[in-house]
Order: C-alpha cells, then structure tokens, then sequence
C-alpha cells in the first residue's frame, strides 16, 4: 500500500519563479492538506482540499494556490516566489472528519 | 486565540533515562490532540493520537501520552529512551476537525 508521495524531492528557483509541486493522497484517502515547513520551524497549514474544493485556508498569500483532481491527488502552485518561501512543502492525506494526517516525505524548496 | 505551545525547543537526555516532552494547548472546543516525529531530512510520522476514549495512549514503540483537559496538555513520555529515539517531536492539536496546528517542535538528543 502506498503512502503519501510528492514530487519532486529538491528543487530550485529565483525570485519571481512560479513553482508547482505535486501530491498524490494514502489509498482510500479523499482530503489532501498542504503545510509549510520552514527551518527549525513546525509546519504551518496552508491549505485542505476536499472534493475537489479548497475546504479551509491558512494564513497565506493569494500567491499560494491549488488544485484537487478527481483521483484526488493535488497540486500546490506558487506564484512570484519570495526568498522567505524557501521551506519544505509537505503534503498530507487523510479521511474527511478523522483529523488524523499521514503525511508524505515533502518537497524542498529553495528560492535564491 | 487557538495555539499550541512545546515548552521545550531542546531536551537532552541519556540512554536509558525516562524523558516527558511537554505540550500545552488553548482552546474552548474539543479538541483531537497527536504527537508527531519527524527524522532528519523526513516527513512526519504519526507517534499516537487522542481523539475520544481514554485520556491514556499508547504508541507501538514505548511511547505513551496523558490528555489532561483541566490542563489543556497533553504531555509525552517515555519510561526509557533509546539512541534511536533522536528526533524533532512536534504535537499538533485540530481545533475544528480539519487543520491541524502545530507546536515548534522538541528536539530530543539522546546520548550514551
């Protein structure tokens, strides 16, 4: 049974980029959370996606966006890139409702 | 306002020794409360959850967590810790079902 996987591992961009990373969901999962995870910092929501809909926000710039497809697996699109969005995007799944997040290894993202 | 607070940024501890990782929480709702581990260079794996039932869980690996609602905490512990143990600890409290919020982190460095 497959976990959470993202893609890709490690990439690198400048300033003013637009980067999108990807995510496909646990087996049986529905819900698709995103989180950033800067250094020697816990992570912070971003946003979930439910049924294709972003279901709840976090504190983040319109910059921040995504998408849920109907196999569920899910993008997360940033656009113009700052220096301070230089972190580990991780992905999480689960079933609507339980709370309970299996999170995948994340993509590291370096802005310069 | 919600919040999650881990008291500790750092615990050092020798093998063998028991060790408590401390977590406290605000809030007026109920609440679904886990602990998270995440290894160097990982994602976050799920140690144990609270979400209904007894106030004391237990992990596969020792672990085990106290939900104290007259304390908003829900501390983590272990009788007697190993090298492998070495990780960042973070809890995470879901306020509403759906996001979860996350402590810094405790970094836990045990040694022989």
């Amino acid at each position: 049974d497959a976990g959470v996987t993202q893609s890709p591992t490690h990439l690198i961009k400048t300033r003013g980029q637009q980067v999108t990373l990807r995510c496909s969901p646990k087996s049986g999962h529905d819900t698709v959370s995103w989180y950033q995870q800067a250094l020697g910092q816990g992570p912070q929501f971003i946003f979930q996606y439910y049924e294709e809909e972003e279901r709840q926000r976090g504190n983040f710039p319109d910059r921040f966006s995504g998408h849920q497809f109907p196999n569920y697996s899910s993008e997360l699109n940033v656009n113009a890139l700052l220096l301070g969005d230089s972190a580990l995007y991780l992905c999480a799944s689960s079933l609507q409702f339980t709370g309970e997040l299996f999170f995948g290894e994340g993509s590291r993202l370096t802005v310069l | 306002a919600q919040s999650v607070t881990q008291l500790d940024s750092q615990v050092p501890v020798f093998e063998e020794a028991p060790v408590e990782l401390r977590c406290n929480y605000s809030s007026s709702v109920s609440v679904y409360l886990f602990w998270y581990v995440q290894y160097p260079n990982q994602g976050l794996q799920l140690l144990l959850k609270y979400l209904s039932g007894s106030t004391l869980v237990e992990s596969i690996n020792g672990f085990e967590a106290e939900f104290n609602k007259s304390q908003t905490s829900f501390h983590l512990r272990k009788p007697s810790v190993h090298i492998s143990d070495t990780a960042e600890y973070f809890c995470a409290v879901s306020f509403s079902g759906y996001a979860l919020n996350f402590g810094k982190g405790t970094s836990l460095l045990v040694t022989p």
